[in-house]
């Protein structure tokens, strides 16, 4: 069956826009997580759903980054007022539970450049 | 919160040698720990993981360590390949969190 797909895979965008950023899990898969890996860096956390509710926000950097899921399935980054420092790689996960075990799966990620 | 820290930032062998990456975690609520690859360009894939309750695990020329007592575990590659090239990652994860804080990555380059 089809993996984790993310879309767009490149997006540039001028300082100030705000961009959205959409994930696919594959089906079934109760748990989706988002991740921010900026160049040579290790993967940051973000933040975490189990079927539509998001348990853990914790990681989202600021007020300007929200994530939503609808329908236990898709799911959308927003990143309001974009700052140079918000250019990375957006990775999505999923998994088939969020209990211990369950191996998440990664996208293909989008590059975020912000010009 | 919990915190990883990985080591080496890079490592270089020849082929046919091992190689072996070390990670540590603060939290003793983590229960699980996964090592993902990561080729230039590509997505994270797992390639061994290890529950708290086991000391080890072995996958043909992968293994990995866990020392509970000194919260560190260890990725080991025997025989070491090409394209066994790539950055590696450790995380670590708790029952209580449910996600996964990882490494900062190791960047391992096997030489011909």
């Amino acid at each position: 069956g089809a993996g984790v797909s993310q879309s767009p895979s490149n997006k540039v965008t001028e300082k100030g826009k705000d961009v959205e950023l959409r994930c696919d899990p594959i089906s079934g898969h109760t748990a989706l997580y988002w991740y921010r890996q900026s160049l040579g860096q290790g993967l940051e956390f973000l933040i975490y759903f189990q079927g539509n509710s998001a348990p853990d926000k914790s990681g989202l950097p600021s007020d300007r980054f929200s994530a939503e899921r609808t329908g236990g399935s898709v799911s959308t980054l927003t990143i309001q007022r974009t700052q140079q420092e918000d250019s990375a790689v957006y990775l999505c996960a999923s998994s088939l539970g969020s209990s211990l075990g369950y191996e998440q799966y990664f996208g293909p990620g989008t590059r975020l450049t912000v010009t | 919160g919990e915190n990883v820290e990985q080591h080496p930032s890079t490592l270089s062998v020849q082929e046919g040698d091992s190689a072996v990456i070390k990670c540590t975690y603060s939290d003793s609520a983590s229960n699980y720990f996964p090592w993902y690859k990561q080729e230039l360009g590509k997505r994270p894939q797992l390639i061994i993981d290890i529950r708290s309750n086991v000391g080890e695990k072995k996958d043909q020329r992968i293994a990995v360590t866990l020392n509970k007592t000194a919260k560190h575990f260890s990725l080991h590659i025997t025989e070491t390949q090409p394209e066994d090239s790539a950055v590696y990652f450790c995380a670590a994860r708790d029952n209580y969190g449910q996600n996964f804080v990882f490494g900062p990555g190791t960047r391992l380059s096997v030489l011909p």
